[in-house]
């Protein structure tokens, strides 16, 4: 079975604070997704990462950055958290043309 | 862009009955890959049932099935003999292609009552 792990179930952070979220698949998969989920808003993509080192902008990327040093790690970025950074962030791998992405258990941010 | 609708943010269902979500997209493409994930309550994310557009037969996995009108730009989802663990969020989301991002509807919350 394929596994997507992510690093904290709850977070809670301080405005302006730089938080990190990590995301970690044992499958060797290529795509890798961080999206944030929202009431009313469904699933929106921040971004994503096609290999090591390959990052691109999803639709909403302002405040955010990443990091994919690493095959199966992809890591999210809050460079300066703000509350309107509260959310519930997913992330997600897949193989490259095989479609179906796996998710984590989500990691849910309030940001104080 | 391509956008994916779910018009119902809310649903109802009596345990054993039958329940369809609703979903509909928007492309140019004539190729592409439909899919229904399910999100319960706290936990994890999953894989419901997923359908290419080439395919004129709709998939059918287990009590879920598709109906898949391409023409008309719709992916329903069906859940015969609702269960208590259907309980959840669906979404639908749609993609082109293996390496673009999927773009996923706003969800539907489906409540299966005892």
């Amino acid at each position: 079975d394929v596994k997507v792990t992510q690093s904290s179930r709850y977070l809670v952070k301080r405005t302006g604070e730089k938080v990190f979220l990590e995301c970690v698949q044992d499958m060797d998969h290529e795509n890798m997704f961080w999206y944030r989920q929202d009431p009313g808003l469904g699933l929106r993509l921040i971004y994503f990462s096609y290999d090591v080192k390959m990052k691109e902008k999803g639709d909403i990327p302002e405040g955010y950055s990443v990091s994919r040093e690493k095959k199966e790690r992809f890591s999210l970025i809050l460079e300066s958290a703000s509350t309107n950074q509260t959310s519930m962030y997913l992330c997600a791998s897949s193989l490259p043309g095989i479609e179906t992405q796996y998710f984590g258990p989500g990691t849910r941010l309030l940001v104080l | 862009a391509q956008t994916v609708t779910q018009s119902q943010p809310e649903m109802s269902v009596q345990e054993a009955e039958t329940v369809t979500l609703s979903c509909t997209y928007d492309t140019s493409e004539s190729n592409y890959y439909l899919f229904w994930y399910k999100q319960p309550p706290s936990r994890q994310m999953i894989l419901v049932i997923r359908q290419e557009a080439y395919k004129q037969q709709n998939a059918t996995e287990n009590r879920f099935s598709v109906n898949f009108q391409k023409a008309a730009k719709s992916f329903s989802l069906k859940i015969s003999d609702s269960q208590l663990g259907d309980t959840a969020m669906y979404f639908c989301a749609f993609t082109d292609s293996g390496n673009t991002p999927l773009v996923f509807g706003k969800g539907t919350r489906l409540s299966v009552i005892a």
